[in-house]
């Protein structure tokens, strides 16, 4: 089963911008919304980023969604303590089965 | 308030079949816009999403995991199941229940529920 890409780790200090990047193909990101998921230490995942760029209430804006061609980004900006967790991307693919991300570690050092 | 809470057995013998239960409450299962999915966690690696049901009946299961996956719903009871047979120690997860919002968006999963820890062993 196909999967979306991620890189394993990504880190950063308090206050700066950290990038995490989602590959995928035309059958997944290509043509459908991605969505960014967050899981704490411990915890369950919870929706970060749904249709590409859209943040549900309580989410703060230090976190933003793109998406171009058959890749998706997550920024995050102004980076915190608490944000040291792993997300992940996900997709819709065509086959008609959901697809998740290989899932990046967020450091703040 | 929407809540999900996944419960089933701890401990599962090899090729025996896991049945867990999802029960929702805060939204009815016969809200045609709305969907339930179930998607799980081996210890220290990604999230698979393993299917999902709706209102209508309607089913979608993961490619790789199909034979041996079924989903169900009692909507009186608010409860949705998901059965996979021929378990094997790879199978060891979390497994987790998650509300789909809106029928459309078939990734769009909120919330989540807290999990269930499924570990196979003989």
């Amino acid at each position: 089963q196909s999967v979306l890409t991620q890189p394993p780790s990504a880190s950063g200090t308090p206050g700066q911008r950290v990038t995490i990047s989602c590959s995928g193909s035309s059958s997944n990101i290509g043509s459908n919304y991605v969505y960014w998921y967050q899981q704490l230490p411990g915890t369950a995942p919870k929706l970060l980023i749904y249709r590409n760029n859209q943040r549900p209430s309580g989410v703060p804006d230090r976190f933003s969604g793109s998406k171009s061609g058959t890749s998706a980004s997550l920024a995050i900006s102004g980076l915190r303590s608490e944000d040291e967790a792993n997300y992940y991307c996900a997709a819709w693919d065509d086959s008609l089965s959901a697809l998740f991300g290989t899932g990046t570690k967020v450091t703040v050092l | 308030q929407v809540t999900l809470k996944e419960s089933g057995p701890v401990l599962v013998k090899p090729t025996e079949t896991l049945t867990l239960t999802c029960t929702v409450s805060g939204f009815s299962l016969s809200n045609a816009r709305l969907g339930v999915s179930w998607i799980r966690q081996p210890p220290g690696k990604a999230l698979e999403w393993l299917a999902h049901i709706f209102s209508n009946d309607e089913k979608s299961y993961s490619t790789s995991l199909k034979s041996r996956l079924t989903i169900s719903k009692d909507t009186s009871k608010s409860q949705v199941v998901l059965t996979m047979t021929n378990m094997d120690p790879v199978d060891t997860a979390t497994y987790y229940c998650a509300r789909i919002p809106a029928r459309q968006w078939l990734v769009w999963f909120d919330p989540w529920g807290q999990g269930t820890l499924v570990t196979v062993s003989s």
